[in-house]
């Protein structure tokens, strides 16, 4: 019955390492989004796509690559992991992109790079 | 630039009202949402505001003013599971959704 689940909860790796988080949504929403929120608590968009289209794409390092096999399904896979990628990664999900669309929320991703 | 400001941390006593004030400069005004997100969990919505004034539910409720780029969120009856942190959000001319850092609202028995 969950609405927007992620892969794993809890992630700890090496720097260096590649690692991916896994994202569904079963809302039948045709947008989804990745956050990152740090130790400050801010949450900052990286990557949003609509119908698999990828339509917002923040300045990210381009060691992060999103994949949307299908509009229920959005992960992320980061290559060469450094420490300063440790936060939780949050997957959200909504109707769509073009209005005031409420956003739902996964449960997040807390990754720990040491 | 853009920015979101809401007090970092807030505490209030369990019974009372609290109010959450967000400003906001923002390219554009689609909208400003309020989501709660308590400790190690999700951010979860409560309210969304597009029209000036005040938007009541049940224990809680959010009032804008778009000239004056400010809105609040009033909880009433505090319990303590309303401690966690409030996030304040503006939707942009380009339907981004801006974020603030939050607020943690601690309550006191």
């Amino acid at each position: 019955d969950t609405a927007v689940s992620q892969t794993p909860k809890y992630l700890v790796t090496q720097m260096g390492n590649d690692k991916s988080i896994k994202c569904e949504q079963n809302l039948g929403h045709d947008t989804m989004y990745w956050y990152k929120q740090d130790s400050k608590k801010f949450l900052k968009i990286m990557f949003s796509y609509n119908n698999k289209e990828l339509i917002i794409n923040e300045t990210v390092p381009n060691r992060f690559s999103p994949k949307s096999p299908d509009k229920a399904h959005l992960n992320l896979h980061i290559n060469s992991l450094e420490l300063g990628d440790s936060a939780v990664y949050f997957c959200a999900s909504s109707q769509n992109s073009g209005g005031a669309e409420t956003q739902y929320f996964g449960p997040g991703t807390r990754l720990l790079v040491l | 630039g853009q920015n979101i400001d809401q007090p970092t941390e807030m505490t209030a006593t369990e019974g009372a009202i609290v109010q959450i004030n967000c400003t906001y400069q923002t390219s554009g005004f689609n909208g400003l949402f309020w989501y709660q997100q308590h400790a190690g969990e999700a951010p979860t919505f409560l309210s969304y505001n597009v029209l000036d004034g005040l938007e009541e539910k049940g224990r809680f409720s959010s009032f804008l003013s778009r000239s004056k780029g400010y809105s609040y969120l009033l909880l009433k009856e505090l319990q303590m599971k309303d401690s966690a942190s409030y996030l304040c959000a503006v939707l942009d001319s380009n339907y981004q959704l801006i974020w603030g850092a939050g607020t943690k609202l601690i309550i006191k028995p």
